[in-house]
């Protein structure tokens, strides 16, 4: 069963305007982390945050975490056209035996209009 | 800084053909993971590799094989291709030991996108 689930899946908004996307998790987590995709790109990483932590910051981008709600969301302040992109949460999870590989989300897909 | 290299970048194969897809982690990185990412899907695990051995099995086809070499690096070896298995795969690199992953998580390669004719 998919451990991630994203929404909304995809998301349209003004330049300047603040973008939300929120993640949701099934099990316990070593930690939660963002990623950035363009399309058909590369993964570049854009926060990890521990479970023992509940928020997070770097630069225009904010992200909290509820371990007893299980989910987490992303916020892009101030968006530009250049954060059009798809967005996926991974989870680091123990459950089950894993080893470390990362678990995603179906991803939500910004498009940031000028 | 040095990133994870993946090689070739893109790759076009007929049905039936095989492919070797190759991630040269970080420098010091000793762990390798391999998605897989369909065209419009989210990536999902293959299969990874810590301090040479397989340390963890996702969905990877039968059909599918890897190692870890001494330096390293990893090789994905895909025989018998089929249309379905055209995606994007991805290369991740990480230290070693829980501690370390869980606190500063991995670097995704740039991914080979191999095209099944």
């Amino acid at each position: 069963s998919q451990q991630g689930e994203e929404d909304p899946q995809a998301l349209s908004i003004q330049e300047g305007e603040n973008a939300t996307m929120n993640c949701s998790y099934k099990t316990s987590i070593n930690n939660l982390q963002w990623y950035r995709q363009n399309s058909g790109r590369g993964l570049v990483h854009l926060i990890l945050i521990r479970s023992n932590e509940r928020e997070k910051h770097s630069g225009r981008l904010r992200v909290t975490l509820d371990t007893s709600k299980k989910s987490s969301s992303l916020l892009i302040t101030a968006s530009r056209a250049a954060d059009t992109a798809s967005y996926f949460c991974a989870t680091d999870t123990n459950y089950g035996g894993s080893q470390g590989n990362l678990i995603f989300g179906k991803g939500t897909k910004l498009s940031v209009k000028p | 800084a040095a990133g994870v290299i993946q090689s070739p970048r893109h790759l076009i194969k007929e049905k039936r053909e095989t492919a070797t897809l190759k991630c040269y982690p970080i420098p010091r990185h000793d762990t390798v993971y391999w998605y897989q990412q369909g065209p419009g899907q989210d990536p999902q695990f293959l299969i990874s590799f810590y301090e040479k051995m397989q340390s963890d099995k996702g969905s990877i086809p039968d059909r599918f094989s890897a190692q870890q070499f001494s330096d390293y690096h990893s090789e994905l070896n895909m025989s018998s291709l089929e249309l379905g298995d055209s995606a994007l795969y991805f290369c991740a690199s990480s230290l070693g030991g829980q501690g370390a992953r869980v606190n500063y998580g991995y670097t995704f390669g740039s991914g080979t996108r191999l095209t099944v004719v």
